[in-house]
């Protein structure tokens, strides 16, 4: 069956450090994979998709993601960051050959929180 | 931009009562979707739709239906609602096909059942 890790519940990051936001999946053929953000009390904006091409994908507000064929992750990451980056993170895979005829299947979320 | 667009943001209904929540996108895309999101639990998928007068069921359809009249507007209803419903829902959407597969959420609605 297809699907998508968040291992971590939370993570705590100093504010100006660098974060890390782990994902590991499970699917049969070539992923499509996603990271979506939540701020409380809001829809999910999508931040960034590895559809095909260059493992390191940049998206939006500065954070980027690394595909890892070899050990099936897509990590997101971002350089430095920031107070505002506190929210709540999914990653999401697309399911193509399992139940869910081909749509999203969402990682159970990771809490990113960034103190000054 | 894409807008997608729900009803309400809070809702409090009582036991048994039959809920509707409407959802709106203005970008002219076929696929629409309903989720809902619990602590713990992520987003999990209630129905979709992937054209008008379509509809699927996903991995949690029990206790819910939906309509598809126009191509722009996704409704979900709780023929009877319980006390178990009480969750956040979240509608999106996304246009068919291509190399987009982007799903756009709207700010979702947050429903209690008393």
């Amino acid at each position: 069956a297809q699907s998508v890790a968040q291992p971590e519940d939370q993570v705590n990051v100093a504010e100006g450090n660098p974060l890390t936001v782990k994902c590991t999946y499970s699917v049969s053929g070539n992923p499509y994979l996603f990271w979506y953000v939540q701020y409380p009390n809001r829809g999910l904006q999508f931040l960034l998709k590895y559809i095909t091409g260059d493992n390191l994908v940049k998206g939006s507000y500065g954070f980027e993601a690394e595909f890892n064929k070899s050990q099936t992750s897509f990590h997101l990451k971002k350089p430095s960051a920031l107070v505002s980056d506190s929210a709540l993170y999914f990653c999401a895979v697309r399911d193509f050959y399992g139940g869910s005829q081909g749509n999203l299947i969402f990682g159970k979320g990771t809490k990113l929180s960034v103190k000054p | 931009d894409v807008k997608v667009t729900q009803s309400s943001r809070y809702l409090v209904k009582r036991t048994g009562e039959k809920v509707f929540l409407e959802c709106v996108q203005d970008m002219d895309h076929e696929n629409m979707f309903w989720y809902r999101q619990d602590p713990g639990l992520g987003l999990r998928l209630i129905y979709f739709s992937y054209d008008v007068k379509m509809k699927e069921k996903g991995d949690i359809p029990e206790g819910y239906s939906v309509s598809r009249e126009k191509k722009e507007r996704f409704s979900l209803i709780l023929e009877s609602a319980s006390t178990n419903q009480t969750s956040m829902y979240l509608c999106a959407s996304r246009e068919q096909g291509g190399i987009q597969e982007t799903q756009y959420f709207g700010p979702g609605t947050r429903l209690l059942v008393l």
